[in-house]
């Protein structure tokens, strides 16, 4: 069975504080690692990881994924209260996505 | 192009009542997906399809069927409703890879 844990479940930080969300894994025909934010809606896109040692930065969030160790991590630098959300993890196997529980992320100004 | 639609929006059923949840696209995506989102959890997959005609269970498709007559709809069936099936149930399709679904807005469903 697919399996995608997260860690931590919640998180509270100051504006302007760094975090690091983590992600591991365990999929069937692995394809690649997705990061999603999600703010009471539905999920939006944020990165694509497929490759191992390639970080992919979007303005102060940056990923990487480690295929060795079965292992994400996504980033976010100097935060603000608009990062605050749930952060998704989901690994892509054939046809299918596993998620995690998610992060949620609070940053207090 | 009005993306991934989702009706309703918010639904009220008694346990034992059946409905459809309905789903629909106009981008011409072979693939669509339903998942059911409960608090505290990421998504779980129920269904999906890689096109018309063609249907396949997800992680959690007790109590659900799917259909996918045409490329467009893709309807969520709950035969007998239950109250572990209250949750926001999301649709979603793409033409590529997983990566690329779009998501739609959701439907909240409480069942009594």
């Amino acid at each position: 069975e697919d399996k995608v844990v997260q860690s931590p479940l919640s998180l509270v930080v100051h504006e302007g504080d760094t975090v690091t969300l983590n992600c591991s894994y365990e999929v069937t025909n692995f394809r690649s690692l997705l990061w999603y934010k999600q703010e009471k809606k539905a999920p939006t896109f944020l990165f694509m990881l497929t490759s191992s040692g390639i970080e992919k930065k979007s303005g102060r969030l940056s990923s990487i994924l480690d295929k060795k160790e079965l292992f994400s991590i996504l980033n976010i630098t100097a935060t603000q209260t608009g990062d605050s959300a749930v952060y998704l993890c989901a690994g892509a196997g054939s046809y299918q996505l596993t998620f995690g529980k998610g992060t949620k992320l609070s940053v207090i100004p | 192009n009005a993306g991934v639609t989702q009706t309703p929006k918010f639904q009220v059923l008694k346990t034992g009542q059946s409905m459809t949840l309905q789903c629909a696209q106009d981008m011409n995506h072979e693939y669509m997906s339903w998942y059911r989102q409960d608090p505290g959890m990421g998504l779980r997959l129920i269904h999906y399809s890689v096109g018309a005609g063609i249907t396949d269970q997800g992680e959690v498709p007790n109590g659900y069927n799917v259909s996918r007559s045409t490329t467009e709809d893709f309807p969520l069936r709950l035969l007998s409703a239950a109250p572990s099936q209250t949750s926001v149930y999301f649709c979603a399709s793409t033409r590529g890879g997983l990566q690329t679904q779009y998501f739609g807005p959701g439907t909240r469903l409480l069942v009594l």
